[in-house]
């Protein structure tokens, strides 16, 4: 299996644009997690879903944010408008914990998001 | 709501000494404990987690953690570090009926040859 799959790896864009960025899970993993990673806060809890519905996105910072998983193969996040301090990695991991976190959480590569 | 607390920043340690990276937690309920490890420009990989029974958890690349309910501690060992254990090590908690993850703020470990 080639792991969990995020695109772009590095994005840079200026503050007011849409971004947009996507993950695809490791396939028969029901559960997806989108994480950010700042030097500031660390690594934060945005939102999961559960067999491709959200089920606590407490996590997301403002309504700036969006995520959505339209199927079981793939997921967005999306900050529109981005502004500079949306600035972080962004990492999604994937697992076959049924709604629960007692699994192990596959984390893909990461995408490193500078906003100017 | 859970939370851990990691209490070492940055850890270094020569090469083939032991090392011992904290972490202490806070709840009100019943917990699953986690160590991950992040290498350079990559995403995160799973040490070792507790789930139930055991005290002593064993992971992967020799590191174990023993689970210390009454200290409420998590700490991650290993008898002999080597130069590719340099890495940033997470501590996270969630609680056993929960739906939240929490991540600690990570200890750098350099390992000096």
């Amino acid at each position: 299996d080639a792991g969990v799959i995020q695109s772009p790896r590095h994005e840079v864009t200026e503050m007011g644009q849409e971004v947009t960025l996507r993950c695809k899970p490791i396939s028969g993993h029901n559960s997806l997690f989108w994480y950010r990673q700042t030097m500031m806060r660390g690594l934060e809890l945005l939102i999961y879903f559960n067999n491709n519905v959200p089920i606590d996105d407490s996590g997301m910072p403002e309504d700036r944010f969006s995520a959505k998983m339209p199927n079981a193969s793939f997921s967005t996040l999306k900050i529109q408008p981005s502004e500079p301090r949306d600035s972080a990695v962004y990492f999604c991991a994937s697992s076959d914990a049924s709604g629960g976190f007692y699994n192990e959480q596959f984390f893909g590569p990461g995408t490193r998001l500078t906003v100017l | 709501a859970q939370s851990v607390t990691q209490l070492d920043s940055q850890v270094p340690v020569f090469e083939e000494a032991p090392v011992e990276l904290r972490c202490n937690y806070s709840s009100s309920v019943s917990v699953y404990l986690f160590w991950y490890v992040q290498y350079p420009n990559q995403g995160l990989q799973l040490l070792l987690k507790y789930l139930s029974g055991s005290t002593l958890v064993k992971g992967i690349n020799g590191f174990e953690a023993e689970f210390n309910k009454s200290q409420t501690s998590f700490h991650l060992r290993k008898p002999s570090v080597h130069i590719s254990d340099t890495a940033e090590y997470f501590c996270a908690v969630t609680a056993d009926t929960g739906n939240q993850f929490y991540f600690g703020t990570g200890t750098s470990l350099t390992v000096i040859p």
